[in-house]
């Protein structure tokens, strides 16, 4: 089976840093990416990681650690478009087939 | 506008009835993907399509549902005898596996509202 979870929602301020966790247990694994969707809007790619480590994209970065099945999501300098929800994706050991989506977080800024 | 895009993007329907929803991926992506987001939960995979081969097909999706891809390019989601239980946003997503790390690029999706 497969399963993916992560926060359901968290809150933070204007320019606060935060991080968004997500753990999962899959059938395989090749890869895992981090997506925003915004408020009945598509989902859009964020990042990608398949080694273990950090990533860094401008205001973002995402961490995996494969032998923990473990991932988190970094958001610095945070500004209020960056409410959103933020969903976790596993993608199978087969490249190409389904992604396993997490629920999703649901993120608030605040001024 | 060369992303996903979709059709139509609102559809109201009455239970029983049959509803297609299409979906035009990005030009060079051979592969395409149909998923099914309630408000409030993530995407759920329904089907897969690698070129014109339906590849994958979630054991969630009953055999009300059906969907093709003809010649590689557009494919169409057809939805028989709709349920109120159907209600909800189907995405089509596509991807390219020789460029980027694969990621999905979504359209905008079809939020369908079964009464």
């Amino acid at each position: 089976g497969q399963n993916i979870d992560q926060p359901t929602e968290m809150t933070a301020t204007e320019g606060a840093i935060v991080q968004i966790n997500c753990t999962y247990q899959t059938s395989g694994f090749n890869g895992l990416f981090w997506y925003q969707q915004h408020a009945g809007e598509a989902p859009t790619f964020l990042s990608y990681n398949v080694l273990d480590g950090l990533e860094e994209k401008g205001r973002f970065s995402s961490f995996l650690s494969r032998s923990k099945g473990y991932s988190y999501l970094l958001l610095k300098e945070l500004q209020m478009k960056d409410s959103a929800s933020y969903l976790c994706a596993v993608r199978g050991a087969n490249y190409g087939q389904n992604f396993v989506f997490g629920p999703g977080t649901r993120l608030s800024v605040l001024p | 506008d060369t992303g996903v895009s979709q059709d139509p993007r609102h559809k109201i329907t009455k239970r029983g009835q049959n509803v297609t929803f299409r979906c035009d991926p990005i030009s060079e992506h051979n592969r395409l993907y149909w998923y099914r987001q309630t408000l409030g939960q993530g995407p759920e995979f329904l089907t897969y399509f690698q070129n014109e081969a339906q590849l994958e097909k979630s054991r969630l999706l009953s055999d009300r549902f059906s969907a093709e891809r003809p010649k590689g390019s557009f494919s169409t989601l057809e939805i028989q005898r709709t349920e109120q239980g159907d209600s909800a946003m189907y995405l089509c997503a596509s991807s390219d596996p020789t460029g980027g790390e694969g990621e999905q690029y979504f359209g905008p999706g079809t939020r369908l509202t079964v009464t």
